[in-house]
């Protein structure tokens, strides 16, 4: 079947603008993560959900940032206020951890650069 | 905490060479899984391989292979008689068995494939 999809692919804002980072995981998995590639930084957690809740946002790097995910499937990674240091690539990745740990898909991730 | 530390940058090989990817991880649980994802230049994580820990077997895939040793915190992978599309960005990562199921990245090794 199709793999995580992640729109837009490329985003370039305004130094203060909010965004909108939309993930559509693999079909019938119920876990969702989002991750953060930045060259100073790597690839690092920010958010997890089981369903619709998130019961890990430990990874959140501020208040600016936050997550939802609605009806089991799709989530929405939002960025208030959008600063320089938020240009990264934005990763979405889902999995179907039933009893277990499963493995986590990827989508293309979406770059987003803040002028 | 967990770590997970791939001390190799860059390798730079020439086609048909092998090539050994190191990858070193800390974790004070017993129960825990490795994995390798491979990022081409087109930036999705593909995944490769995972391991449980407590199965310490070597395996096989084609051109690829993993050594696991747990008496050295190890997880290397080879790639034998390497190819120009092998090119890319290799990241070694573990998930504990506590719940939260954030893998947690090393920072990388770009191998380069030169024809």
């Amino acid at each position: 079947g199709a793999g995580v999809s992640q729109s837009p692919s490329n985003k370039v804002t305004e130094k203060g603008k909010d965004v909108e980072l939309r993930c559509d995981p693999i079909s019938g998995h119920t876990a969702l993560y989002w991750y953060r590639q930045s060259l100073g930084q790597g690839l690092e957690f920010l958010i997890y959900f089981q369903g619709n809740s998130a019961p890990d946002k430990s990874g959140l790097p501020s208040d600016r940032f936050s997550a939802e995910r609605t009806g089991g499937s799709v989530s929405t990674l939002t960025i208030q206020r959008t600063q320089q240091e938020d240009s990264a690539v934005y990763l979405c990745a889902s999995s179907s951890p039933a009893g277990g740990i499963d493995t986590q898909y990827f989508g293309p991730g979406t770059r987003l650069t803040v002028l | 905490a967990q770590k997970v530390t791939q001390a190799q940058t860059e390798i730079s090989v020439v086609e048909k060479e092998d090539v050994t990817l190191d990858c070193v991880y800390e974790t004070r649980d017993t129960t825990y899984y490795l994995f390798w994802y491979k990022q081409p230049p087109s930036g999705e994580l593909v995944f490769l391989i995972r391991r449980n820990s407590f199965d310490e077997q070597n395996e096989i895939s084609g051109r690829y292979s993993w050594n696991f040793q747990k008496s050295t915190s190890s997880f290397n992978f080879t790639i034998t008689a390497s190819q120009v599309v092998d090119s890319a960005v290799y990241f070694c990562a573990l998930i504990v068995n506590t719940g939260f199921q954030k893998l947690v990245f090393g920072t990388g090794t770009r191998l380069l494939v030169s024809p």
